[in-house]
């Protein structure tokens, strides 16, 4: 079956660094997608990664390793405003994302 | 309109009654999609459109129907609804299912109870 396996919630202090980490099984591979979601409102597109390595944008970079079927998502320089879910999301081979229930990023001062 | 609209932005609805959900793009989006959220789970996909008079089913489709008569617009039907349906609907449209490159862009979601 597929399975995203993502940690349900994480602390990080105003200014620091977290890396949010997702495993996961899919039937094929075509990319993996992270999404930031805000409490009560819809999910924003990040970052894509199709082959090994790091994409970096700004204060964000996305990690993918195909063989291991693993990611991450790391933020640096903490801001309040990053407090949010964070949702991992490849995509099988049938182009359907598979969607992880996601982790609560919470940022205290 | 400037992206993606959904109406109405909540709805409290007695079970066994019939509900449309709307949905609306302006970006020429050939593929759409609607999906539910629910606490604790990943987004789940009930169904999808890869163009203008094609429809198919997601993960989740039963109790749902959906119709996609021109590019913009992609309704969400729930003929009876039932408790189990009480979600956070969301739509979402992308350029053209098939590619990994496709990002899929979401609406602002509809929160429905039904009771």
């Amino acid at each position: 079956g597929q399975n995203i396996d993502q940690p349900t919630e994480m602390t990080a202090t105003e200014g620091a660094i977290v890396q949010i980490n997702c495993t996961y099984q899919t039937s094929g591979f075509n990319g993996l997608f992270w999404y930031q979601q805000h409490a009560g409102e819809a999910p924003t597109f990040l970052s894509y990664n199709v082959l090994d390595g790091l994409e970096e944008k700004g204060r964000f970079s996305s990690f993918l390793s195909r063989s291991k079927g693993y990611s991450y998502l790391l933020l640096k320089e903490l801001q309040m405003k990053d407090s949010a879910s964070y949702l991992c999301a490849p995509m099988d081979s049938n182009y359907q994302l598979i969607w992880g229930a996601g982790t609560k990023l919470i940022i205290k001062p | 309109i400037a992206g993606i609209t959904q109406a109405p932005t909540s709805q409290i609805l007695a079970a066994g009654r019939r509900m449309t959900l709307r949905c609306t793009q302006d970006m020429r989006h050939n593929a759409m999609y609607w999906y539910r959220q629910d606490l604790g789970l990943g987004l789940r996909l009930i169904h999808y459109s890869n163009t203008a008079g094609t429809t198919g089913k997601g993960e989740v489709p039963d109790g749902y129907s959906v119709s996609r008569a021109n590019t913009d617009d992609f309704p969400l039907t729930l003929a009876s609804a039932v408790p189990s349906q009480t979600s956070v609907y969301f739509c979402a449209s992308s350029d053209e299912r098939g590619r990994g490159t496709d990002t899929q862009y979401f609406g602002p979601g509809t929160r429905l109870t039904v009771l």
